[in-house]
């Protein structure tokens, strides 16, 4: 157990739709970091927050969007959802941006019919 | 544009024997380099990492060496053991302070 948490640990949706992903990043943790991982794909790296404000910007398309929170959890966006959106979406987290090693949560399934 | 690859998207190993990950990059700016392990229906857990000032790290049966002039590095398993099945990542990022670049991983089976 890494001790971040995601919620929910899978979602079934509609295209077009628009859903919310969370995670609690480990305590003392500021950095949050969100991966999207596709089909036969690597983690693919979206966004990054550091203690409540984004640091770093990956391949994240338009359509998502995240957040982090005083409490320092996060949330990630993702709305007029379409079938390749359907990924696994994992939320990692470090001390700080100089810290490497990321913990990650245990994922959500994200699937979109 | 893979930045860090993996060009073996499976191995299979003999219990007992040398498992060895390979990994290329292709961006000689990234100067940290990082193995993480994911089991299924799990998240990746980090596994060991070097420094691009090292050619050579070493945590008990895992072994990450560096070769900055190719561009390459490996991870080595030794002995494999059945609970090493699993994907291994291959990741890489620059001054210690930006994203971290995943390759798509290879799936390690280890054979009894």
């Amino acid at each position: 157990d890494s001790g971040v948490t995601q919620t929910p640990k899978h979602l079934i949706t509609a295209t077009g739709q628009r859903v919310t992903l969370r995670c609690s990043p480990r305590s003392g943790d500021l950095s949050v970091y969100w991966y999207q991982q596709s089909l036969d794909q690597g983690l693919q790296f979206l966004i990054q927050y550091y203690n409540g404000e984004e640091r770093a910007k990956g391949n994240i398309l338009e359509r998502f969007s995240a957040q982090q929170f005083p409490d320092l959890h996060s949330e990630l966006n993702l709305s007029s959802l379409e079938l390749g959106d359907s990924a696994l979406y994992f939320c990692a987290s470090s001390p700080s941006p100089t810290h490497n090693e990321q913990f990650f949560g245990p994922g959500t399934r994200l699937t979109v019919l | 544009d893979q930045q860090v690859k993996q060009n073996s998207p499976s191995l299979s190993v003999q219990e007992g024997r040398i498992s060895i990950l390979n990994c290329d990059y292709t961006n000689s700016m990234f100067d940290y380099f990082l193995w993480y392990k994911k089991y299924p229906a799990e998240g990746p857990t980090f596994l060991i990492s070097i420094s691009s000032i090292k050619d050579k790290n070493e945590d008990g049966r895992f072994t990450v060496f560096l070769n900055k002039s190719a561009k390459h590095l490996s991870l080595h398993i030794v002995p494999s053991q059945p609970g090493d099945s699993a994907v291994y990542f291959c990741a890489a990022t620059m001054n210690r302070d930006d994203k971290i670049i995943f390759g798509k991983g290879t799936r390690l089976h280890i054979l009894p």
